[in-house]
């Protein structure tokens, strides 16, 4: 099975701030990674598939990259709403789908 | 808008049956796959399996084989999760998502999340 480990599992950051928050798979998974945002009480919400494509609606300061097995979403210019958890996803031709633990992102 | 309603929270005691439900609307239900997503504060987020509501095709992750059954009603655009005995360890919060395609192999479309409380 392809395990995701995300790192780190939590930060703090100042508005106006780039984040950055790393999904390393243990096995080579092309473009196969999605990002996922979820508030506290919510359901997550998708903000990037296929590694780099930015869902429909989500803001541009949301990017992500990456190939094979490291992965990055940055976030350009931290907004208040965008505290939360965010979430990487792996996906296979077996139509299986892993999750990493989650970053926690917090105010400072 | 494209929307998935999701039934209440359940308290349930060991043993018991139940099944919830997801609905959608917005868009043709029986075209796209619903998936199920367990989250719990020890494991996080964990795939389930799916369905193909127009002709009830299911996947199982190998975790989730035998434990739940998953079903579509397509004529009421509803799906379900059914568990026929359930155990403390199936206390979680359960989402349905929408899964987007072959072009958007990612859960673009989520439900609030049904919260199942299983305990004597």
């Amino acid at each position: 099975d392809i395990q995701l480990t995300q790192s780190p599992s939590s930060l703090s950051a100042s508005l106006g701030d780039r984040v950055t928050i790393t999904c390393q798979a243990s096995h080579d998974i092309n473009n196969y990674l999605n990002w996922y945002q979820q508030k506290p009480g919510k359901a997550p919400k998708l903000l990037i598939y296929d590694a780099s494509k930015l869902e429909v609606g989500v803001p541009s300061r949301f990017s992500g990259s990456g190939f094979g097995t490291v992965f990055t979403l940055t976030i350009t210019t931290l907004q208040p709403e965008d505290v939360a958890t965010y979430y990487c996803q792996q996906y296979n031709n077996h139509a299986t789908y892993t999750f990493g633990l989650g970053t926690k992102l917090e105010l400072k | 808008e494209v929307k998935l309603e999701q039934s209440g929270a359940e308290v349930k005691k060991p043993g018991d049956s139940l099944k919830i439900s997801c609905k959608g609307s917005g868009y043709k239900f029986s075209s796209q796959w619903i998936v199920w997503v367990r989250q719990t504060p020890g494991k996080g987020l964990e795939y389930m399996g799916m369905i193909w509501p127009g002709d009830s095709e299911t996947k199982y992750s190998q975790s989730f084989q035998g434990q739940v059954t998953i079903s579509a009603d397509n004529s009421i655009s509803t799906a379900y999760m059914h568990w026929y005995s359930l155990e403390a360890s199936d206390s979680a919060l359960y989402f349905c998502a929408r899964h987007g395609g072959s072009k958007k192999v990612a859960f673009d479309v989520w439900g609030p999340g049904t919260m199942v409380t299983v305990s004597s």
